[in-house]
């Protein structure tokens, strides 16, 4: 059974703090790691895919490191916005031709103003 | 583009009544899956298919049936719901993988209580 966790399950910062959370997932047969963004009461919406040893992405001021080779990713958030406030979900995929994801439990972001 | 749309957004259904929730997208994707959301626990993957008339099992299969007649439709049916099912259920699609490394898109989401 393949295993995806985030660590931490929540978490609460203050506005302008940088945070960043962890997606462990499993090293052998890896071939992309998706990060989500999923606010309440909406649909989780995709930030990165990320697909290489070392890839860095960023979008604003989210960015997320990938290592492949010991299984794990980090999300960062630089000066967290009361807007940030979401849950961040990391799926895993082992590259099967039907593109499934495994979903680790997320964490939840509360940012206070 | 409506994207993935899911009908009803809450329900509250009888134990042992039956029901379908409806997906539908609008992206011409060829994969769809449906997902179901409990406290703690993430997305588990109910079932998936790959294009019309194909589906398969995902991670927590039993109590539910899906047909995909379309490209366009992948409903979810609940026979004899039980409290069990009561969740937060996602429907989902995508590109083929061979398209590259495909994002799923996700619908509102519907919430259903079995009572």
């Amino acid at each position: 059974i393949l295993n995806v966790e985030q660590s931490p399950q929540s978490l609460h910062v203050q506005e302008g703090d940088s945070t960043n959370f962890t997606c462990s997932f499993p090293s052998s047969n890896f071939y992309a790691l998706h990060w989500y963004r999923w606010e309440t009461a909406k649909s989780p919406e995709a930030l990165f895919v990320m697909t290489l040893n070392g890839d860095e992405k960023k979008k604003g001021r989210i960015s997320a490191t990938l290592n492949t080779k010991e299984g794990y990713s980090y999300l960062y958030i630089k000066g967290s916005q009361p807007e940030d406030s979401a849950t961040y979900l990391c799926a895993f995929s082992d590259g099967g031709a039907t593109n499934k994801l495994i979903f680790g439990t997320g964490t939840l972001l509360a940012v206070q103003p | 583009n409506a994207g993935v749309t899911q009908t009803p957004k809450f329900h509250i259904l009888k134990i042992g009544q039956s029901m379908t929730l409806q997906c539908t997208q609008d992206m011409n994707h060829n994969y769809m899956y449906w997902y179901r959301q409990d406290p703690g626990m993430g997305l588990k993957l109910i079932y998936y298919s790959v294009g019309a008339g194909i589906t398969d099992k995902g991670e927590v299969p039993n109590g539910y049936n899906v047909s995909r007649s379309t490209t366009e439709d992948f409903p979810l049916r609940l026979e004899l719901a039980a409290p069990s099912q009561t969740s937060v259920y996602f429907c989902a699609s995508s590109y083929p993988r061979t398209s590259g490394y495909n994002e799923q898109f996700f619908g509102p989401g519907t919430r259903l209580t079995v009572l």
